[in-house]
């Protein structure tokens, strides 16, 4: 267990408001990622950060930011709410590249 | 992108029963993982893997790191009820220096008393 907290856990929100989910970790790990689950497709990664500012896109990044201004903090915006970004989000966090992934117990959205 | 081809999607067994899954891919990858998640919990690691060949157990909890690279196995021996869950299967790809994990879709097993 990383130590790590995602708020809020529940959301509900309404099309094309902008929403924050945060994610905080304990145990100063390097790696910081977003992922979102959906039915039938796994979790399927959103963006990632490998240090304080230096983030980057994953397969699923369209209508998505990030932010990462301190280690142990990781917020994921979506500008614009739209109904398909209803997801279960994950944060995870690792200590390097070929190390093991912990995630936290994830923020379930609904954007109607 | 990428892709984990994760098999069965969905397993009902009796209690007492052993369980195979995995895991296969089109490429190489460097570490396996696998992970349980319970309902409304986020995943949580059972096994890592990290070299072609690699046999780890955790408990009744079996898996095997493919020889090709390519493929990963997980086997529960004696279900017992409370192993009801979702199990994920992760890799992250050779070429990655990310320290990203790429998921199956994920198999769902229900175990009967």
């Amino acid at each position: 267990d990383a130590g790590i907290t995602q708020s809020p856990r529940h959301k509900v929100t309404e099309t094309g408001t902008p929403v924050t989910l945060r994610c905080h970790q304990t145990e100063n790990h390097r790696y910081m990622y977003w992922y979102r689950q959906d039915p039938g497709h796994g979790l399927r990664l959103i963006h990632y950060s490998y240090g304080v500012k230096d983030t980057d896109k994953g397969e699923v990044s369209d209508g998505y930011s990030v932010s990462r201004s301190k280690t142990e903090d990781f917020l994921l915006t979506l500008e614009s709410a739209t109904s398909s970004q209803t997801s279960v989000y994950f944060c995870a966090t690792g200590r390097g590249t070929n190390e093991k992934l912990f995630f936290g117990s994830g923020t379930q959205l609904s954007v109607l | 992108g990428q892709q984990l081809n994760q098999s069965p999607q969905s397993m009902f067994i009796q209690e007492g029963e052993d369980v195979s899954m995995n895991c296969t891919s089109s490429s190489i990858f460097n570490t396996w993982l696998w992970y349980k998640q319970d309902p409304g919990e986020g995943p949580v690691l059972l096994i890592a893997l990290y070299k072609a060949g690699e046999l780890t157990s955790n408990g009744r909890l079996t898996a095997q790191f493919g020889i090709t690279r390519k493929d990963s196995f997980l086997n529960i021996s004696a279900s017992i009820p409370s192993d009801v869950g979702i199990y994920f299967c992760a890799g992250r790809p050779g070429s990655s220096n990310t320290g990203k994990l790429i998921f199956g879709q994920g198999t769902t097993l229900q175990v009967k008393p």
